[in-house]
């Protein structure tokens, strides 16, 4: 079946600028994770979402940082006014189960601020 | 949140048995040990998890000790495929969802 799908694979952007990253989780799966991985750094967690609602924002570093999930399934990460140190693979991640809570990552969207 | 130590890379022979430790002194009974990898320009995928008795999938087979103080992944084949970071990582069954804290893995290198 399909997996999670995250768009774009790809984005270049300008300092200052706001960028809407994409997720597409499996359908039917209750949780929504965002992650991103630094040049050479491990998976640093930012935000979930159960059903539409945001338990734990906890990693998201700055006010620039916003998510939000419509329809218990698409979710948009936002950061507005990029800078340099935003340039990371963002990950997203979902699950079905709440017990065992096996976590299926998409492709990641690479961004690039330049 | 619950710590983990892995080695920071280990080296195996395409076809040789890979046996990957990592150490959780501090595991409380409720935590499940999970692990994932992250193939090269790759996501994370799941491999395997358990909470006390040994646990063998098709992927992969988790050793875990009787103190469940630490734990092994065993790949019982490596192929080149599995050339990977793998991360080992503490899950506490009361919690329901909650994020991964993923530590620094260990990166496998196979050689052909």
């Amino acid at each position: 079946g399909a997996g999670v799908s995250q768009s774009p694979s790809n984005k270049v952007t300008e300092k200052g600028k706001d960028v809407e990253l994409r997720c597409d989780p499996i359908s039917g799966h209750t949780a929504l994770y965002w992650y991103r991985q630094s040049l050479g750094q491990g998976l640093e967690f930012l935000i979930y979402f159960q059903g539409n609602s945001a338990p734990d924002k906890s990693g998201l570093p700055s006010d620039r940082f916003s998510a939000e999930r419509t329809g218990g399934s698409v979710s948009t990460l936002t950061i507005q006014r990029t800078q340099q140190e935003d340039s990371a693979v963002y990950l997203c991640a979902s699950t079905r189960d709440r017990f065992t809570d096996t976590q299926y990552f998409g492709p990641g969207t690479r961004l690039t601020v330049l | 949140d619950a710590k983990t130590t892995q080695p920071n890379s280990m080296e195996s022979n395409e076809e040789e048995p890979v046996h990957l430790p990592c150490n959780h002194s501090t595991i409380s009974g409720t935590d499940y040990i999970h692990w994932y990898r992250q193939l090269p320009s790759q996501g994370p995928e799941y491999v395997i998890h358990g909470l006390t008795s040994n646990v063998n999938n098709r992927m992969a087979s988790l050793a875990i000790a009787e103190d469940r103080k630490s734990s092994t992944l065993i790949l019982h084949r490596a192929t080149l495929r599995d050339a990977a970071v793998y991360y080992c990582i503490l899950r506490d069954l009361r919690v329901g969802f909650q994020k991964l804290v993923f530590g620094t893995g260990t990166r496998l290198l196979v050689s052909p």
